[in-house]
């Protein structure tokens, strides 16, 4: 079974500010790993996913995510935040074998960012 | 366009009543899942279906119940057994290929 930690239910951060969201993961077999963002009232967006190659990855929107093994860590980053980036983030891991394809989340991540 | 619709948006109910929520992808996926959403909990499993006509409970399955008789619906009905069910519901659905999960909007349950 995995589970996945995320450190921080609140991040407050200023405007123009870099931010890192923490993420570890707990899993016997190999994984992907996913960064969804749910703003007020709405579903879950995915933001980026690292399913193999390269351990960085990037989203659209200026985030990005570096997938660490040997630490099992997942953490999201964003050199200068924006207001429109207050939302809640949340981790999800899933494994690469095994037949029921579901998703693991962490508990989410609150970012606000204030002006 | 293509995607996956959750009605009503909100919903609002009597203590004792059993209430269905409607989930509808037109995606053409073969899985779907419902999760239930608490303030500083993450989103917790339902129930799940890879399949027409099969489903699997998830990790909190107790006072809910589904069905899956079409690929494009898969409806949860919270019944009067689930002791607490004022919550966020989502609904999501999966391609089959890397555990990507895609989520509809959410419904809004308080019960009264």
């Amino acid at each position: 079974a995995q589970s996945v930690t995320q450190l921080d239910s609140q991040a407050p951060v200023f405007e123009e500010a870099p931010v890192e969201l923490r993420c570890n993961y707990s899993s016997s077999v190999s994984v992907y790993l996913f960064w969804y963002v749910q703003y007020p009232n709405q579903g879950l967006q995915l933001l980026l996913k690292y399913l193999s190659g390269s351990t960085l990855v990037e989203s659209i929107n200026g985030f990005e995510a570096e997938f660490n093994k040997s630490q099992t860590s997942f953490h999201l980053r964003k050199p200068s935040v924006h207001i429109s980036d207050t939302a809640e983030y949340f981790c999800a891991v899933s494994e690469t074998s095994g037949s029921a394809r579901q998703l693991t989340f962490g508990s989410g991540t609150q970012l606000t960012v204030l002006p | 366009d293509g995607g996956i619709t959750q009605s009503p948006k909100y919903l609002f109910r009597k203590e004792g009543q059993n209430v269905t929520l409607s989930c509808e992808q037109n995606l053409n996926h073969d899985a779907m899942y419902w999760y239930r959403q608490d303030p500083g909990q993450g989103l917790r499993l339902i129930y799940y279906s890879q399949i027409v006509n099969d489903f699997q409970k998830g990790d909190i399955a107790e006072g809910y119940s589904v069905s899956r008789e079409k690929k494009e619906s898969f409806p949860l009905t919270v019944t009067s057994a689930q002791k607490n069910p004022t919550a966020f519901y989502l609904c999501a659905s999966n391609p089959g290929a890397y555990n990507e999960q895609f989520f509809g909007p959410g419904t809004r349950l308080t019960v009264l």
